[in-house]
Order: C-alpha cells, then sequence, then structure tokens
C-alpha cells in the first residue's frame, strides 16, 4: 500500500524559498504523476503542480513563477520549491499521488505538514 | 479557469437520512474529470468518487455520484456517524489544472 510523508520547515522567513519533500513508500514512483497541494482557511484546496516519473512537470498558472517541482526516483522522493514566500503562502502543505491511468484525482495522501510564512 | 461552488454551505442532518450535494461548475466539465472528496479535521481529503460515479478503492455503496454538463451531485444514501466531515468536488481541466470547490461541510 502507497503511503505518502511530507518533510521539511515548519516555518519560513518571508521572501525566502520553501522547500518540501515527499517520501514515497509501498510503492513505484514509476509511470505516476505526483502532486502538490496546499489548503489555507483563506483559499480552500490549492492545485501546486504535478510531476510526471519521466520528470514532465505541470503548475498552476498562477503560481508557476514561483514554482519548482522535482523528482528523485532512486530515493523515491519528490519535492516543492516555491520562491519569494509571503503570509499568504501560510498553509498546510499536502503531497498526494494524481490518480492511476484514467483517474483524474488524487487517490494517496500525505498527512500534510504546515508551514507558517513569518519573520 | 474553471470555478466550482458547492452547495449547500452546510448541510445538517442525522445517521441515517439521505445527503444530497451539489457542485456545479462555471464552464462545461467532462464526466471523467469530475471527482468527490471527504476530508475530517486533521486528515488529509479522502478520495470517494471520481470520473462522476466511479467510486475509489474501499468506499461503501452508500456513496454515489451523478451528473453531467455543469451540474454534478454526491448522493449518500443513509448517513453514517464517520459520515460527517467537509465534502469537495474537483475537476481536472484546461492547462491540466485541478481545482476545487469551496466544500459542503456535513454536520450532524
Amino acid at each position: 500500500q502507497v503511503q505518502l510523508q511530507e518533510s521539511g520547515p515548519g516555518l519560513v522567513r518571508p521572501s525566502e524559498t520553501l522547500s518540501l519533500t515527499c517520501t514515497v513508500s509501498g510503492g513505484s514512483m514509476n509511470s505516476h504523476f505526483w502532486a502538490w497541494i496546499r489548503q489555507s482557511p483563506g483559499k480552500g484546496l490549492e492545485y501546486l503542480g504535478s510531476i510526471y516519473s519521466n520528470g514532465i512537470t505541470n503548475y498552476n498558472p498562477s503560481l508557476k513563477s514561483r514554482v519548482t517541482i522535482s523528482l528523485d526516483t532512486s530515493k523515491n522522493q519528490f519535492s516543492l520549491r516555491l520562491r519569494s514566500v509571503t503570509a499568504a503562502d501560510t498553509a498546510v502543505y499536502f503531497c498526494a499521488r494524481d490518480g492511476i491511468s484514467g483517474v483524474f484525482a488524487m487517490d494517496v495522501w500525505g498527512q500534510g505538514t504546515t508551514v507558517t510564512v513569518s519573520s | 479557469e474553471i470555478v466550482l461552488t458547492q452547495s449547500p454551505g452546510t448541510l445538517s442532518l442525522s445517521p441515517g437520512e439521505r445527503a444530497t450535494l451539489s457542485c456545479r461548475a462555471s464552464q462545461t466539465v467532462s464526466p471523467m474529470h469530475l471527482a468527490w472528496y471527504h476530508q475530517k479535521p486533521g486528515q488529509p481529503p479522502r478520495l470517494l468518487i471520481y470520473g462522476t460515479s466511479n467510486r475509489a478503492t474501499g468506499i461503501p455503496d452508500r456513496f454515489s455520484g451523478s451528473g453531467s454538463g455543469t451540474d454534478f451531485t454526491l448522493t449518500i444514501s443513509r448517513l453514517e456517524p464517520e459520515d460527517f466531515a467537509v465534502y469537495y468536488c474537483q475537476q481536472y481541466g484546461s492547462s491540466a489544472m485541478y481545482t476545487f470547490g469551496q466544500g459542503t461541510k456535513l454536520e450532524i
């Protein structure tokens, strides 16, 4: 059974870069998309982007200039970098498996990690 | 970007009753691209329905989805205590992007 676990700093200073890693266990990363989603009281659930197991990425256009998602299949991990953060980026960040073939939805989620942007 | 509007905002029902939750899209959504989740406090969302009407693995058959075009519905035939949660619809659309509704809180 595939499980996901987010890790990274819980506090990031304004204007700096938020960096999170998701570790995948219990299954292969091959032939799947892997996604980052965040949830804040003000904006609800917001899709940040996905990466396929061959490295192809897809980003939310509203965040595209600040987001990078990368992959390290040797470590069974994928990562999120969000640059130039502000208080509006304070949220719970989830990693998820972006659906198996024909399933346009997130079928496995990590527990989420809270990130606060504050000086 | 397609906007999903869920109604009602809060639905107050009792165990054993039937729940009907609505999700309306600002543009036509392919039936393949509409999904439903629920979320309990402190937990991540859990996928219930994908492709408008397909139950995800392990989801009981009291959950059903329907709809087409811009109007979609999640029905819970007989509410169990564990069904009280926040429910979200989600669509996959242009620019290969997902968007979510604002949620319906199902409360006792």
